[in-house]
């Protein structure tokens, strides 16, 4: 089965701080990428994707995730948080099955 | 543009009662996910449905029955809750059949108490 790891679990910067959240996966074949962000007391939305190209992929709200093989990583990214930025963070794997498997999340706090 | 939504969004129950988590979806999607969510464990998926009429098992299954009662509509069931199930449940839905190549829409939620 999937695993999918989230390092840092809550997170507190201030505002203009730079962002990064590491996700890992553990299976070695094509799988396909997710981050969601779930707002306070919202749903969770998707923030970003990558099934294949560019590794580099670029998501909503100035956030970019890179995906390196080699490290079975797909971190995310954002150079300068905003309070609004406050929220948990999901990293996603699905490895082409009909199951999509997540991490635990990080929970980020912004301060203003 | 309604999405996926779940009803109720909030429900307190008595161990041994049971209910039904209903969700609806006008996306046209093909595939429907049921996930819980608790503090630290993220999504956990209980049951999900490739396409119509067909259900499989997730990664918590346990204690929960769906119905995929058309292409739009996707009910879980707790026959007999317990105190171990209270959690916030989510409703997804994506275009399918594969879920791989396909992100997924969610509902709000509906927050579940088992006193």
């Amino acid at each position: 089965a999937q695993s999918v790891s989230q390092h840092n679990h809550h997170v507190i910067l201030s505002e203009a701080a730079s962002l990064e959240l590491g996700c890992n996966y553990s299976y070695g074949g094509t799988v396909n990428l997710f981050w969601y962000v779930q707002y306070p007391g919202q749903h969770l939305q998707l923030l970003l994707k990558y099934f294949s190209g560019d590794p580099l992929v670029k998501g909503i709200k100035g956030f970019e995730a890179e995906f390196i093989k080699s490290k079975f990583s797909f971190n995310l990214r954002k150079p300068s948080v905003q309070w609004s930025d406050t929220a948990e963070y999901f990293c996603a794997v699905n490895e082409g099955n009909n199951r999509l498997a997540f991490g635990k999340g990080n929970q980020v706090v912004v301060i203003p | 543009n309604a999405g996926v939504t779940q009803t109720p969004k909030f429900q307190v129950l008595k161990t041994g009662q049971s209910m039904t988590l209903q969700c609806a979806q006008d996306m046209n999607h093909n595939s429907m996910y049921w996930y819980r969510q608790d503090p630290g464990m993220g999504l956990r998926l209980i049951y999900y449905s490739a396409s119509e009429g067909t259900t499989d098992k997730g990664e918590v299954p346990n204690g929960y029955n769906v119905s995929r009662l058309n292409k739009r509509e996707f009910s879980l069931r707790l026959e007999s809750a317990a105190p171990s199930q209270t959690s916030v449940y989510f409703c997804a839905s994506s275009e399918g059949p594969s879920i791989g190549n396909q992100p997924q829409h969610f509902g709000d939620g509906t927050r579940l108490s088992i006193l």
